[in-house]
């Protein structure tokens, strides 16, 4: 079965870094991902997509300070120099033939 | 601009019906695969179905199968959801979201529309 596991929580200081967690269950380590970001009370803004093998493809106008990095069955959003406004919840979501599948969310607070 | 544009939504009581829809401007819907996806106050996000950019491939999540149908107009550039024998489970903000073009990453998100089912 397809599932995506999260942290349900992190917290940085302004101006450090975040890295959040988001491991693919047995059997599906070579799946690519896409991160979501949800500022409350918005809508989900895609980051990015993120391949097995660490390589990704940003959404429109996603500033540098957001990357992504894959080892094994897991992948990884860095957020660098936090803003207040990273202050959201953070999806990840993968697909298969017939499904979509979102992770538990990772709520991230700036210290 | 690429944007996506939900409405339709509103209150409705347990057993009832709702449709909602799904407009797209400054890009042409029929060449995206497209899906419905959920959020239920307080909760994470819950895909709630897809269909294909020629509507020929439909997939549903077995939360809602038999109860929504999901269906598109590539004419008039939009994406519908039918509601029927709705829940108070089914109360949620509910989303839009196009696949992007190499494969299953939601790179497009509408705004959401509310349905709440309450007697």
């Amino acid at each position: 079965q397809l599932v995506l596991t999260q942290s349900p929580s992190a917290s940085a200081s302004l101006g450090a870094s975040v890295k959040l967690t988001c491991t693919l269950s047995s059997g599906h380590s070579s799946y690519a991902i896409a991160w979501h970001q949800q500022q409350p009370p918005k809508g989900p803004r895609y980051l990015m997509k993120l391949n097995s093998d660490g390589s990704h493809t940003k959404g429109d106008g996603i500033p540098d300070r957001f990357s992504g990095s894959s080892s094994g069955a897991e992948r990884y959003l860095t957020i660098s120099s936090l803003q207040s406004e990273d202050e959201a919840d953070y999806y990840c979501q993968t697909w298969a033939t017939g499904i979509r599948v979102f992770g538990t969310g990772t709520k991230v607070t700036v210290l | 601009e690429v944007q996506l544009v939900e409405s339709g939504g509103g209150s409705v009581q347990p057993g009832g019906s709702l449709r909602l829809s799904c407009a797209a401007s400054g890009f042409t819907l029929n060449s995206y695969e497209i899906n419905w996806v959920r959020q239920a106050p307080g909760k994470g996000l819950e895909w709630v179905s897809y269909i294909s950019g020629s509507g020929d491939t439909i997939y549903y999540a077995d939360s809602v199968k038999g109860r929504f149908t999901i269906s598109r107009d590539n004419a008039k550039n939009s994406l519908y959801m039918q509601m029927s024998g709705l829940r108070a489970e089914d109360t949620a903000i509910y989303y839009c979201a196009t696949d992007d073009p190499v494969g299953g990453a939601f790179d497009y998100w509408g705004q959401g529309t509310l349905i709440t089912v309450s007697s």
